[in-house]
């Protein structure tokens, strides 16, 4: 049972325009969502997260909406940079235990 | 930053011997420590959550026996696949939370083939 999805398995974006990653869930006791990118053969690296009290989180080209009717989030990325091209998980806990539930995965391609 | 250092990044073992991977947290103390296994184009799948000082908790299909998880100090977890086989042979990454709770910092990977 997939709680997390990412349906898109790969994203291919021109350099300075927007990526947006998109992410469902399915579990609604989950209240604090994470996204990390990944490069093969390396952990995954935190980008950005955002609790379930809020429905937008800004950090410099990243930003996370959440829409908790939707059991959605998105990632926007924004200029996109050929730098970001990676694997980009999405991931979900719930409160009271710390279990991080991945989404499958996008593969993001920033081309020039 | 937090960082955790995991070893070996690679490994190749025969089929039937047992192989540890070591995670270790080195700049903090790391309370709770998850371990990770992620197939080629797949998610990471949680495999089983470990606090200092006590049995690891797995999840279901995982195979404690097999996998074994030992935490025995704030900084230093470690994962022992026994008997591996082929079927084994996968990505394995642990992350690490600290005492307070923010957080989690991942490893970078232990890459494990089995032959």
């Amino acid at each position: 049972d997939q709680q997390v999805k990412q349906n898109s398995p790969s994203l291919s974006v021109q350099e300075g325009r927007i990526s947006i990653l998109n992410c469902d869930y399915t579990n609604s006791m989950f209240d604090y969502f994470l996204w990390y990118k990944k490069y093969p053969a390396e952990g995954p690296t935190f980008l950005i997260s955002i609790s379930s009290i809020k429905d937008k989180n800004e950090d410099g080209r990243f930003t996370v909406f959440l829409n908790k009717s939707a059991k959605h989030l998105s990632l926007h990325i924004v200029p996109s940079q050929p730098g970001d091209s990676a694997v980009y998980f999405c991931a979900a806990s719930r409160y009271n235990t710390d279990k991080l539930i991945f989404g499958t995965g996008t593969r993001l391609q920033v081309f020039p | 930053g937090a960082v955790v250092s995991q070893h070996p990044s690679r490994v190749i073992c025969k089929s039937g011997t047992s192989v540890k991977i070591e995670c270790r947290s080195l700049d903090f103390q790391a309370t709770t420590m998850f371990w990770y296994r992620q197939f080629p184009k797949q998610s990471l799948m949680l495999m089983a959550t470990s606090n200092e000082g006590s049995k690891a908790t797995y999840e279901q299909g995982v195979e404690k026996d097999k996998f074994l998880i030992n935490h025995a100090s704030l900084t230093l977890s470690t994962l022992t696949v026994t008997s591996a086989h082929p079927e084994d042979s996968s990505f394995y990454i642990c992350s690490a939370r600290d005492i307070q709770g923010v957080g989690y910092t991942f490893g970078s990977g232990t890459r494990l083939t089995v032959v």
